[in-house]
């Protein structure tokens, strides 16, 4: 049973229009989320996160949005660049419900920008 | 910036052979993971470790097994490679919940 869903397998987008990688999970025990960046041939690496106490976590061109009650996030890019052409992976963690920083990790979403 | 280093990039092995997959972070954390990842199928969790001798079975232990026996370094065994097992191998450190990955292994079984 998956915990952590990303429903899309892939989304392309023109160069400079807004990516958004959306997010879905049934635990109600997640209280930290995090999204992944992976280019093929390496290892993934972390990009933004966001506590469950927020509904919003900025950095630049990446923005999280947490709906708690819809469990539901998503990943803005804007504006999107060809070099933002990757695989997402979104992740979740319960961190007082004994899983000891344990990630929970959805399937990834392929993001394509072309130019 | 964390490191994580693994010992190779890709590696061949023939089936029923024992594999070792070596992995070091230098960064003192306590928490360290290994995951395949398989197209369609994201990161599974094989196995991971909150201490030096600790280590505790992930989503899909079966066919492998681990070493900790210092803090920055965490072994990944395949006691007898199948061709299953080919795929990309993920090793991960974290001291508290962004996890730090490494650049992986791609192994192929023959």
């Amino acid at each position: 049973d998956q915990q952590v869903k990303q429903n899309s397998p892939s989304l392309s987008v023109q160069e400079g229009r807004i990516s958004i990688l959306n997010c879905d999970y049934t635990n109600s025990m997640f209280d930290y989320f995090l999204w992944y960046k992976k280019y093929p041939a390496e290892g993934p690496t972390f990009l933004i996160s966001i506590s469950s106490i927020k509904d919003k976590n900025e950095d630049g061109r990446f923005t999280v949005f947490l709906n708690k009650s819809a469990k539901h996030l998503s990943l803005h890019i804007v504006p999107s660049q060809p070099g933002d052409s990757a695989v997402y992976f979104c992740a979740a963690s319960a961190r007082y419900g004994g899983s000891q920083g344990n990630l929970i990790f959805g399937k990834g979403t392929k993001l394509s920008v072309k130019p | 910036d964390v490191k994580v280093t693994q010992s190779s990039r890709y590696l061949v092995k023939r089936t029923g052979e024992k594999v070792f997959l070596e992995c070091v972070q230098d960064m003192d954390h306590e928490n360290m993971f290994w995951y395949r990842q398989d197209p369609g199928l994201g990161l599974r969790l094989i196995y991971f470790s909150y201490d030096v001798k600790m280590k505790e079975k992930g989503d899909i232990p079966e066919g492998y097994s681990v070493s900790r026996e210092k803090k920055e370094r965490f072994s990944l065994i395949l006691e007898s490679a199948s061709t299953n097992q080919t795929s990309m191998y993920l090793c991960a450190s974290s001291g508290n919940y962004e996890q730090y990955f490494g650049p992986g292994t791609r192994l192929t079984v023959t």
